[in-house]
Parts: C-alpha cells; structure tokens; sequence
C-alpha cells in the first residue's frame, strides 16, 4: 500500500532563517506531486506541483521554493523565512486510474518568530 | 472570488442529528468533484469524488450529490458521531488544476 511522510512534524524558525520540508511516498512510482499551505481558519492554497524528477511548476510567487531530486522525493525550501511563512504545510500525492485522487500527508506545523 | 464556495464557514451539531454541507463552484470545464474531511492539524482524507454523470454517492454516513447543471454540491452526514468533528473541504478539478474551498468547520457536541 501507499504511504506519504513529512517531517518534521512541528517546526519553529526565526525570520530570516533557511527552511527544509520534506516529502517522501512510498508504494508509488512516477507520482504527481503537490505541496500546499493552509493558513489558520482559511482553505489550501497550491503552491508547487511535480509532474517527474527535476519538474516544477509553481503555483505563487514567493519566497519559496521546490525541488524533486528523486522520484519520491519531494522538498520545499526557503533561504530566508518570513512571518508571513507560518502556517501548516501539506505534502500530497496524486493516483492515477479511474478515480483520481489525492492523498495527503499528515502535515508540517511551521511557526515563524 | 473563490471559484468554489463552501457553507456554511462553520456548524454546530448534537451528536445523532444530521446534517448538510454546501459547495457551489463556477470552475469551468468540470472533471470531477471530491469531499475531504480534514481533522484539526492533520491532512485532508478523500470521502468522495464524483464525476460529470455521477449525482450522488455515498460512504457509509456521507452522501455527496452533484448538480452539474446548476454548479452545485452538498455532503450530507447521516446520525453525526463526535468524530465526525472536522473541516470538510470541496475541491472541484477541471483537468488542469484543481480549486478547493475555504472548507466548513462542523462541531458535533455530545
């Protein structure tokens, strides 16, 4: 069966500081990738998208960025966090056959001081 | 304007009674339409997903219908239990991308 991992679970940076999240899925090959972020009390909002290795489509500008280095790798970076960062960050993967769906990962709690 | 608008923001419930969930949308052309139901600081989990020609389908207590033709959704939970305490989220997808709403937040109290 598929599973999807992120770490770290919760996080807490100062501003101005660098960001790693990971992503990996397991039990899947040449998945579609999706990171996403929800703001408190609002709805997810798509930031990057990974149709293979090495590409990436970007939803929003931003001081973000991603990179797949690996078929089931995915990571979101940031060289410099700002306070407008936090929020809680949602790795997703995409199954393709007759219904199309999306499975989500449990989460990354980022809080930005 | 979000293309997929969700009512209502946020719902209070006994723990036994039913309810529903609303989510109009105006993406265009349609693909498909699913119903997440996401637990406070976890991700989402699909409940169900819908097609063009599909207008209801159910998962155990949940029932989503669609109205492709007047662009509308709704979930409806049969005989609430406290887990059902949660945001459920409509995403409606149209090929290229997908639109997901602000999402309602339901409170089932004993």
């Amino acid at each position: 069966s598929q599973t999807i991992h992120q770490w770290p679970a919760t996080l807490v940076q100062p501003v101005g500081s660098p960001l790693s999240l990971e992503c990996t899925v397991e039990g899947t090959s040449n998945p579609n990738l999706y990171w996403y972020r929800q703001a408190a009390g609002r709805g997810l909002q798509l930031l990057f998208y990974s149709v293979g290795i090495g590409q990436i489509s970007s939803e929003v500008p931003q001081n973000l960025s991603a990179s797949r280095p690996q078929d089931r790798q995915f990571i979101l970076s940031s060289k410099k966090l700002l306070l407008s960062d936090s929020g809680f960050y949602l790795c997703a993967w995409e199954g393709m056959g007759e219904e199309e769906t999306q499975y989500f990962g449990p989460g990354t709690r980022l809080l930005v001081l | 304007k979000n293309q997929v608008e969700q009512s209502p923001q946020s719902l209070i419930i006994l723990e036994g009674k039913n309810c529903t969930l609303q989510c109009n949308y105006t993406v265009s052309p349609f693909s498909n339409l699913r119903w997440y139901k996401q637990d406070t600081g976890r991700g989402p989990v699909s409940l169900t997903i819908m097609t063009f020609s599909e207008n209801t389908k159910s998962n155990g207590r949940y029932t989503a219908t669609l109205d492709a033709d007047t662009k509308q959704s709704s979930l409806h939970i049969t005989a609430s239990q406290l887990s059902d305490s949660a945001s459920y989220i409509c995403v409606v997808n149209n090929n290229n991308d997908m639109r997901f709403g602000a999402g309602t937040r339901l409170t089932v109290k004993p």
